[in-house]
């Protein structure tokens, strides 16, 4: 099993503003993927960050919203920039691993608020 | 129409009752099948596993998938309170990504 690092666990945040959230794993992955988890939804994938190239965004986000680094095979960070109420929500980074086929395994979580 | 339907409950159940959790989905490809818990102010964890059609048992908890319906059940039995959490389906097809239900409260109280 990976276990996973998040900061901040929990932000407030003022509306136009930026907040970076920073995953660390205990161990090299190749992918690692960052989820939101918005009240009453589905959580849902925002992008795959790979090392050495650039992040691939799902349908519905994009990268100058939600900007991502993947500096190394243990690190990444999501910023969630001009935030507004909407992004108010939980991220999360997550990455592969375990015996079942598609098996993920997460942090505890980035719980933003923002007003 | 969502790929992936989940009742949000929340369901409140007395101590030792079996809990019933479901959901339903549309992709007639999805073969894996997945029971994420997730606690309060945690990330979800993988509980159960399930690769096509069939039942899966791991102690109190077995997960049955029937493709034909396209349905997918986590039983819980002999509830205990510390599996008050939210429950998560997620399923996928081959390499691709996973689709996650809303999940589904529960609550079980002693």
């Amino acid at each position: 099993s990976a276990v996973i690092s998040q900061k901040p666990s929990r932000d407030i945040c003022q509306r136009g503003t930026s907040l970076t959230i920073q995953c660390q794993v205990d161990s090299q992955v190749t992918m690692m993927f960052w989820y939101r988890q918005q009240p009453g939804q589905s959580l849902t994938l925002i992008a795959t960050a790979n090392q050495g190239s650039e992040a691939t965004y799902e349908s519905g986000f994009v990268i100058d919203k939600f900007p991502i680094s993947r500096p190394n095979l243990t690190f990444s960070t999501l910023t969630v920039s001009n935030m507004s109420p909407e992004d108010s929500s939980i991220y999360l980074c997550s990455v592969e691993g375990g015996q079942a086929n598609g098996e993920l395994f997460f942090g505890e979580g980035s719980r933003l608020t923002v007003l | 129409q969502k790929e992936v339907e989940q009742d949000p409950g929340p369901l409140s159940v007395p101590e030792g009752a079996i809990v019933s959790l479901n959901c339903t989905y549309s992709n007639s490809a999805f073969q894996y099948f997945m029971w994420y818990r997730q606690y309060s102010r945690k990330g979800p964890e993988l509980l159960m596993y399930t690769y096509s059609s069939g039942n899966k048992e791991d102690g109190r908890f077995t997960a049955q998938v029937d493709k034909s319906s396209k349905y997918i059940s986590l039983f819980i039995r002999d509830s205990q309170p510390s599996d008050s959490a939210t429950y998560l389906c997620a399923m996928s097809a081959l390499t691709d990504k996973l689709i996650f239900g809303t999940g589904t409260r529960l609550q079980v109280f002693p």
